[in-house]
């Protein structure tokens, strides 16, 4: 199993650009979360999924939205960027138990 | 919602030392209580976790005890190895809930040689 994956691993975009961050899970996984990590900071929830075609915002949703087509796929996309939205994103996975497993990250930098 | 509070945001000790980190959370209903640990650059990794039915949890030279009572979690790393050195996040989570996890804000753990 490869787990968690995200593409990019890293991505530049300039004021009010829009990019899709893709995240995939092979284990099967009901519930999905995309989590932004400020520096030095700890995560906070931006959105979601308890399984294929059910999305919820989490605490910091603004400027995000995402969808879930498939049970393995949680894209989460970015319209419009601003400098605020500089950060790492990360996406994880559960079965509908309790450890979350991580993506490797997106380091993302908007000028 | 869930706050979760994190003390130290920076803790140094000397290898072969023990360290411990707190947390407090808010909500009487959250009933998991997971510690991540970060190395720089990479992703949060799961370390030891622990239930609310549960006053104490140990994995080698890691613990995790919980005082339901007070709202308190602590992180217990004895033995200390510069391996150890790495972020430290706590977190909590409700029961019934889509599990969603409110993180406390890190302790940077740096173990001296």
């Amino acid at each position: 199993n490869a787990g968690v994956t995200q593409t990019p691993k890293f991505r530049i975009l300039k004021i009010g650009q829009s990019m899709t961050l893709q995240c995939t899970q092979d284990m099967n996984h009901n519930y999905m979360y995309w989590y932004r990590q400020d520096p030095g900071m700890g995560l906070k929830l931006i959105y979601y999924s308890v399984g294929a075609g059910i999305t919820d915002k989490g605490e910091v949703p603004n400027g995000y939205n995402v969808s879930r087509s498939t049970t393995e796929d949680f894209p989460l996309r970015l319209e419009l960027a601003a400098p605020s939205q500089t950060s790492v994103y990360f996406c994880a996975s559960s079965n509908k138990g309790d450890e979350q497993y991580f993506g490797p990250g997106t380091r993302l930098t908007v000028t | 919602g869930e706050n979760v509070e994190q003390h130290p945001s920076t803790l140094s000790v000397q290898e072969g030392d023990s360290a411990v980190i707190k947390c407090t959370y808010s909500d009487s209903a959250s009933n998991y209580f997971p510690w991540y640990k970060q190395e720089l650059g990479k992703r949060p990794q799961l370390i030891i976790d622990i239930r609310s039915n549960v006053g104490e949890k140990k994995d080698q030279r890691i613990a995790v005890t919980l005082n339901k009572t007070a709202k308190h979690f602590s992180l217990h790393i004895t033995e200390t190895q510069p391996e150890d050195s790495a972020v430290y996040f706590c977190a909590a989570t409700l029961s019934g809930s889509a599990r969603q996890l409110t993180f406390g804000s890190g302790t940077q753990l740096t173990v001296l040689p």
